[in-house]
């Protein structure tokens, strides 16, 4: 069984600061997604990172996909009100009946204060 | 291009009845996956079709839970005889057929067991 762990689970932080959201396994996946929650929705996607060592940036967010493909991170510049919600990283099985099964992460509940 | 649709956006049952829950997938997508995502829990995979096709269905409760993907219409997560313990939010993801892990949700459906 894939295990993604998330970190951290909280994270409260005033506007103008900097964060990093990290997530970590054991297990190697063929790709990893980082996805946004607000409540009483669904996940929206914000980055697919596949080749090991991977980074994409958009706009003020960097996500990293580490050398092993065992672990990934997202880092906020300069945090804004607007970045307020849960965060959620998932990771993709390429193996047999599984491909493409999402295994999430605990998410990361962020609040940003003005 | 419209999203992954889910209908209905909430749904309520008491014990022992049906609950059907509907999901079409974005244009063009062949692969969809239902994922669970209890109160306090994160989201957890259930099954992955593709059309007139169960491919995984691991995460699957062995009893009162089925899903199809017909030729024609949307895709049904059908739960029989409903408990308590089945009431969350359900959501459906599609993805198109050559990107691994890269899946787009819809808004989820909550279900209420009374």
């Amino acid at each position: 069984t894939q295990l993604l762990e998330q970190s951290p689970q909280f994270l409260s932080i005033q506007e103008g600061e900097n964060l990093t959201v990290y997530c970590n396994s054991s297990s190697v996946f063929s790709s990893l997604q980082w996805y946004r929650q607000e409540p009483g929705e669904g996940p929206v996607l914000l980055v697919t990172v596949v080749t090991g060592g991977e980074v994409k940036k958009l706009k003020r967010l960097t996500f990293q996909f580490g050398d092993a493909r065992k672990d990934s991170s997202l880092h906020i510049t300069a945090a804004q009100t607007g970045d307020t919600g849960l965060y959620l990283c998932a990771g993709a099985d390429a193996g047999g009946t599984s491909y493409g099964k999402l295994t999430f992460g605990q998410g990361t509940i962020l609040t940003v204060h003005p | 291009n419209a999203g992954v649709m889910q209908n209905p956006r909430h749904l309520v049952r008491r014990r022992g009845q049906e609950a059907r829950l509907r999901c079409s997938p974005m244009k063009g997508h062949s692969h969809v996956y239902w994922y669970r995502q209890l109160p306090e829990e994160g989201l957890k995979f259930m099954v992955y079709l593709q059309k007139e096709n169960i491919i995984d269905e691991s995460g699957m409760p062995k009893e009162r839970f089925s899903a199809e993907f017909p030729k024609e219409g949307p895709s049904i997560l059908r739960i029989q005889q409903v408990v308590r313990g089945d009431s969350a939010a359900y959501f459906c993801a599609s993805s198109p057929e050559t990107v691994v892990g890269t899946q787009y949700f819809g808004p989820g459906t909550r279900l209420l067991v009374l």
